[in-house]
């Protein structure tokens, strides 16, 4: 198993700009998760799905972001416009049930 | 208000060494109290769950324990390869949400 899969492991983008990251969960999990993690905030659940229906995403800080899961295999997170204080890294983790695998994470830059 | 405070900070120790890492938490329910360790680079890997007061579990070199304020974990001898940043989580049973910790950044020099 592959684990889950994200895209792309580094981004930089000017201000303004719109940013995707992209997520592949692990086969047959049901549920995903999106985190960011900063040195000031630690890490932090941004929205999570269950069987690709967003459950909760009281944690998304602003209408300038959203997530999609149009399948099972799929998801992605999108910031527009990205502003510098979007920066930070970006995980992905999936599950069947219980606390998640996590992605090697979208480190985000914007200048 | 939900909340998870990790001490110290970073920790340096020297190969063999053994110490402690704290996790204070408040909670409103408590469904479980996980650890994780992540290496630079890398997301979160998963290591524990508690789940009531009194609960231990050891894996290797590594021992977590629970009461209702707090979590240790134990790191007995430890070598390098233990260097990593150990992230301490609570899930609320009121939300179901995982509220992590900033984490303890530990360095062992051989």
């Amino acid at each position: 198993d592959a684990g889950v899969i994200q895209s792309p492991r580094h981004e930089v983008t000017e201000m303004g700009q719109e940013v995707t990251l992209r997520c592949k969960p692990i086969s047959g999990h049901n549920s995903l998760f999106w985190y960011r993690q900063t040195m000031m905030r630690g890490l932090e659940l941004l929205i999570y799905f269950n069987n690709n229906v967003p459950i909760d995403d009281s944690g998304m800080p602003e209408d300038r972001f959203s997530a999609k899961m149009p399948n099972a295999s799929f998801s992605t997170l999108k910031i527009q416009p990205s502003e510098p204080r979007d920066s930070a890294v970006y995980f992905c983790a999936s599950s069947l049930g219980g606390l998640g695998t996590f992605g090697s994470g979208t480190r985000l830059t914007v200048v | 208000e939900d909340q998870v405070t990790q001490s110290p900070e970073a920790l340096r120790l020297q190969e063999g060494e053994s110490s402690s890492l704290n996790c204070s938490y408040t909670v409103s329910g408590l469904r479980g109290l996980f650890w994780y360790r992540q290496d630079p680079g890398k997301g979160p890997e998963f290591l524990f769950t508690l789940y009531s007061a009194g609960e231990e579990k050891e894996k290797e070199r590594l021992k977590a324990t629970l009461t209702k304020k707090e979590s240790f974990l134990h790191i007995t001898a430890p070598k390098p390869e233990d260097s990593a940043t150990y992230l301490c989580a609570v899930q609320s049973s009121n939300t179901g949400k995982l509220i992590f910790g900033q984490g303890t950044t530990l360095q062992v020099k051989p």
